[in-house]
């Protein structure tokens, strides 16, 4: 079984901090998926990294996925309140199988006013 | 438009008693997954659908599970005799394909088993 490794799994910081979250696996995953989950709602889609080395970035939030494919990460800069909730990442991988995501156990990220 | 649409959003049930969970996707989106989401747990992986083809049924964690899904479209997970431990929130999810297609989540339906 491919297993992701999320962490830290709880974060709580001020409005205004910069903060890191990973996701790292033993395990190769030809792409990596980066959702936000709000209570009482389903994830939603942030970003898809394919390419090892790739780095997305979406406003104040830069996604990473590792040279070889095993880990990533995402950074908050200047965290809102607006971006509480669980960050969770999926690994997919290739072949007949690819449908199939493993996700992580999420970080839960609190940013007080 | 519509997203994925789930229901009951809230289900409370007795031990041993059936459910049934609905699930109705966005509009010719061909593939339909089923996840659990258990308190500090990932999401779970249940079944895929991918259009006329056999599903993959391979993450259901027992024979009282079971899927189906009519017409293309709509699908209903059903849950037998349940048990606490099925205690879940079971999330649907669709996309325009497989692979690489991006999954579209519903809100989920909370069930609890006292």
């Amino acid at each position: 079984t491919q297993l992701l490794e999320q962490s830290p799994q709880f974060l709580s910081i001020q409005e205004g901090e910069n903060l890191t979250v990973y996701c790292n696996s033993s395990s190769v995953f030809s792409s990596l998926q980066w959702y936000r989950q709000e209570p009482g709602e389903g994830p939603v889609l942030l970003v898809t990294v394919v390419t090892g080395g790739e780095v997305k970035k979406l406003k104040r939030l830069t996604f990473q996925f590792g040279d070889a494919r095993k880990d990533s990460s995402l950074h908050i800069t200047a965290a809102q309140p607006g971006d509480t909730g669980l960050y969770l990442c999926a690994g997919g991988r290739s072949g007949g199988s690819n449908y199939k995501l493993t996700f992580g156990k999420g970080t839960l990220l609190t940013v007080n006013p | 438009g519509a997203g994925v649409s789930q229901s009951p959003s809230n289900k409370v049930t007795e031990k041993g008693k059936d459910v049934e969970l609905r699930c109705d996707p966005i509009s010719g989106h061909t593939a339909l997954y089923w996840y659990r989401q258990s308190l500090g747990q990932g999401l779970e992986f249940l079944i895929y659908f991918q259009g006329n083809s056999a599903p993959d049924k391979s993450g259901l964690p027992s024979d009282r599970f079971s899927a189906e899904r009519t017409g293309g479209s709509v699908s209903t997970l059903t849950i037998q005799r349940t048990q606490q431990e099925d205690s879940a929130v079971y999330l649907c999810a669709s996309s325009l394909s497989s692979g690489s297609s991006p999954l579209h989540f519903g809100n989920g339906t909370r069930l609890t088993v006292t």
